[in-house]
């Protein structure tokens, strides 16, 4: 199995351009997440679905966030327009529902906000 | 609400034995997984402990006492490679959920 996949692996963009990640789940799992890692706040649970259908997206900083998830095999998390202060390191995960102690980590996207 | 508290930095020799402790506080409990994660990598799943007592996988074990709130995870025969961030988490008690909530994680350094 391929595992997570995620890209781009490093976006480097302007405040106030939008930014797209993208995630490829492991195939069978049917939970996934969407995670941010900075150092001040450590990791952040954004947003997670079930079986494609948003769930929980508490954790969604504000309206600039967006989330969705077309099909079992794909998802993005958008950010229209981006700011300096969400450069992170975003990560998507996903699991089986049986397991939910144990998710599979995509390497995650960089994103740095000039 | 749900917390989870974790040393912030350990520091261990070369093959020594070193002990990364998680205490939690959470209205539900449904078991404490551990995760590592290398610097510029992404955090991978380590072990997961259920009931009370020791889980053994290679040179890493994981340990739970459910009455306590309490769990640890040592790591034996330390390698250089052990250096990493160690995180403890639990299943968000509050409802039929997958969210997992993260510690704050534990830095591991190991020294020659």
């Amino acid at each position: 199995d391929a595992g997570v996949i995620q890209s781009p692996r490093h976006e480097v963009t302007e405040m106030g351009q939008e930014v797209t990640l993208r995630c490829k789940p492991i195939s069978g799992h049917d939970y996934l997440f969407w995670y941010r890692q900075t150092m001040m706040r450590g990791l952040e649970l954004l947003i997670y679905f079930n079986n494609n259908v948003p769930i929980d997206d508490s954790g969604m900083p504000e309206d600039r966030f967006s989330a969705k998830m077309p099909n079992a095999s794909f998802s993005t998390l958008k950010i229209q327009p981006s700011e300096p202060r969400d450069s992170a390191v975003y990560f998507c995960a996903s699991s089986e529902g049986t397991r939910a102690y144990e998710q599979y980590f995509g390497p995650g996207t960089r994103l740095t906000v000039t | 609400g749900q917390s989870l508290e974790q040393p912030s930095e350990v520091t261990a020799v070369e093959g020594a034995i070193v002990q990364i402790n998680c205490t939690y506080q959470t209205s539900g409990f449904y078991g404490l997984s551990w995760y590592q994660q290398h610097d510029g990598g992404a955090p991978t799943f380590l072990s997961y402990n259920a009931l009370d007592g020791l889980e053994e996988t290679g040179r890493f074990s994981s340990f739970l006492s459910r009455s306590d709130s309490y769990g640890y995870l040592l790591l034996q025969e330390l390698q250089m490679k052990d250096s990493a961030s160690y995180f403890c988490a639990v299943r968000d008690p509050s409802g039929a959920t997958n969210k997992l909530i993260f510690g704050t994680g534990t830095l591991l350094a190991v020294q020659p």
